[in-house]
Formats: C-alpha cells, structure tokens, sequence
C-alpha cells in the first residue's frame, strides 16, 4: 500500500519568515495530495490541494509544489504568522479522496 | 458552506457504557467517514459509508458500531469501550469540488473512557 512520510516533524521560525515542509510517497499511482491544518482541539482543515496533473498550485501565502519524478510534494507557507502555528498533515491517494494515506505530522510553530 | 457537525464535543464514559456518536453534513455529500485520532498522530481512518451503505471497515472492533439512518447523519454507537480506546473521534464526508472530490473533517468528538 501507500506510505506517505512528512518532514520534520517540528519546524519553528520567526514571523514573517517562510516554511517549508515536505511529503515523500511511495505509489506512482497516487494522484491526489492534499495538505490539512489542525489547530489545538479542532478537525483537520483542509487548506490547499493538488493533483498529479498539476506541478504547483498556489493560494494567497499557501502554496504546493509536486514533483512526480521523484515522488515528493511540499507545503510553502510565506510570511508566516502567529496564527499559522499548528499541526499540518500532508496525505495522498489514488482516483478519489475516500482512503487518503496520511503523513506523521509537522508541528510548526511562529514565533512572534 | 464545508460544515461538519459532530456532538456531544467531549464525552466520557465507564467501560460498562452505552454512548453514541453523531455526525451530520448538508453538504449533499454522499460518502462519510468516521476517524479516530490519537494525540500527535495522523488520523486513522475505522469507517467509510457510501452512499448511505458500509464501503470499508478498517478491522475495527465490533465495540464499535457505525450507522448511517440518511444521507445527512453518521453515527457511532460505542459500547464497552477500554481505556486504550480514549482519543479524538473525527467524522469526515467527501463530495466535488472543481472535478476533485475532497474531504471535509468536522470538530471531532474527545472521547475518554475510565
């Protein structure tokens, strides 16, 4: 099956700097990678996705890049905030979204 | 509106208990999951419905007990529960977005059994 490993697993920066975290998976197949956030006590919310037909996609400070070749995508967040501390998982599939296969987890945190 | 609802928001309960779950989209999604969630983990994914019938059981024990009465609820039926079973149970439905189906997570339910 699909293995989907996310590095780090703890990233701090400085407000107003940029983050990077970043996906490896192991099934060529797979075609679907979305990124989730979640905050302190809440569900994961979905916050920027991509498919394999795509190299990188972006929305606003949020943006993925995808590199098929080497299996790999990553999350970059630009001029982080306070408010962009919390955990982001990275996940992958293959045709649809009903049985993602989840990276470990990064928490990041923005120090003020 | 990407709304999933989810109640009670905590609950806690004795081994010995009878408690259920509830879930509720008006999204007009027809596939819902039920995830279970430990702390600092990725969610584990127990119980996919599709169209209102069982499409994956992920070998959960029979403690717990999904049902899906409309296209709208999800529920989770849990009884004699272990400790081990303590985590943040998230529920989840999946519809189109621009071709793509995409899923949305609700609050999640933390769940602690004594």
């Amino acid at each position: 099956g699909e293995n989907v490993e996310q590095h780090p697993s703890t990233l701090s920066v400085q407000e107003g700097d940029s983050a990077v975290i970043k996906c490896t998976y192991s099934d060529s197949a797979s075609n679907y990678f979305p990124w989730y956030k979640q905050e302190l006590g809440k569900g994961p919310q979905l916050i920027i996705d991509i498919r394999s037909n795509v190299g990188e996609k972006k929305d606003q400070r949020i943006a993925v890049t995808l590199n098929k070749t080497a299996k790999h995508f990553s999350l970059h967040i630009t001029e982080t905030q306070p408010e962009d501390s919390a955990v982001y998982f990275c996940a992958a599939s293959k045709g649809s979204a009903r049985q993602l296969t989840f990276g470990s987890g990064t928490q990041l945190t923005v120090l003020p | 509106d990407t709304e999933v609802t989810q109640t009670p928001k905590h609950l806690v309960m004795g081994m010995t208990n009878k408690k259920s779950l509830k879930c509720e989209q008006h999204m007009g999604h027809r596939a819902m999951y039920w995830y279970k969630q430990k702390a600092k983990k990725p969610p584990e994914l127990m119980f996919v419905y599709s169209y209102e019938k069982l499409s994956i059981n992920e070998s959960v024990p029979s403690r717990f007990s999904p049902e899906c009465p409309n296209s709208s609820l999800l529920n989770l039926h849990l009884h004699a529960l272990q400790p081990e079973d303590s985590a943040l149970y998230l529920c989840a439905s999946s519809g189109y977005r621009l071709s793509q189906e995409t899923q949305y997570f609700g609050p999640g339910t933390r769940l602690l059994v004594l």
